[in-house]
């Protein structure tokens, strides 16, 4: 059964770019969340999508947007970017919305803006 | 706001010892907590998913327990190797109910020394 996938491992930007990132979450499962990693911050929940429906989003302005996909696959997009924007994106899948599931996460998306 | 913390940030032991990572959340009301590996620039990996009804949960080398009285959870290896090396996060489902992500800790860098 394969894992969670995401496009591309990496990205080099130049700032005020916009850039889209995909996930293929694991075969069945609906739910799909998206994390910021950074060194200083470490991860930081940005949203989360069920049902091609935004259920929740973290702290983040609104330059980070996502959609989910009737397959379940989900994209975010970054606008105007900024170097602080730099970060390894992970997204995460679990079978349902809801706390009680195991969450599984992609390789990540190493994003550089410079 | 739920707060994760981990102690030690970081950790070197030679081979072959027994280890416990510790790991404490602010709110007691979890449905569940989750240990995940990562390895240098990847992804994350889950290792153990402890349900709130449950006191500890094992996989091979790995002993997970948790305590929500007191909101702490410990991460045992036990005969620790040099692929065990890793950062080790805990992460809790944000409290409140709903679709809030998980709020992560920021890790604990373990180095196993041949």
């Amino acid at each position: 059964k394969a894992g969670v996938t995401q496009t591309p491992r990496y990205l080099i930007k130049t700032r005020g770019q916009q850039v889209t990132l995909s996930c293929s979450p694991i075969s069945g499962h609906r739910s799909v969340s998206w994390y910021q990693q950074t060194p200083g911050q470490g991860l930081q929940f940005l949203f989360e999508y069920f049902s091609e429906t935004q259920r929740n989003k973290g702290n983040f302005p609104g330059r980070f947007s996502g959609r989910q996909f009737s397959n379940s696959r989900s994209e975010m997009n970054v606008s105007t970017l900024e170097l602080g924007d730099s970060a390894l994106y992970l997204c995460a899948s679990t079978p349902a919305i809801g706390q009680r599931t195991e969450a599984f996460f992609g390789q990540g998306t190493r994003l550089t803006v410079v | 706001k739920q707060e994760v913390t981990q102690i030690p940030a970081a950790l070197s032991v030679p081979e072959g010892e027994n280890l416990v990572l510790n790991c404490s959340f602010t709110d007691s009301a979890i449905y569940n907590l989750q240990w995940f590996r990562q390895d240098p620039g990847k992804g994350l990996t889950s290792l153990l998913l402890i349900q709130s009804s449950q006191r500890e949960q094992t996989s091979g080398r790995l002993n997970a327990s948790l305590d929500k009285s007191s909101g702490r959870s410990t991460l045992y290896i036990a005969a620790s190797q040099p692929g065990d090396s890793a950062t080790y996060l805990c992460a809790v489902p944000e409290a409140g109910g709903g679709a809030d992500g998980l709020t992560f800790g920021k890790g604990t860098h373990l180095i196993i020394q041949p």
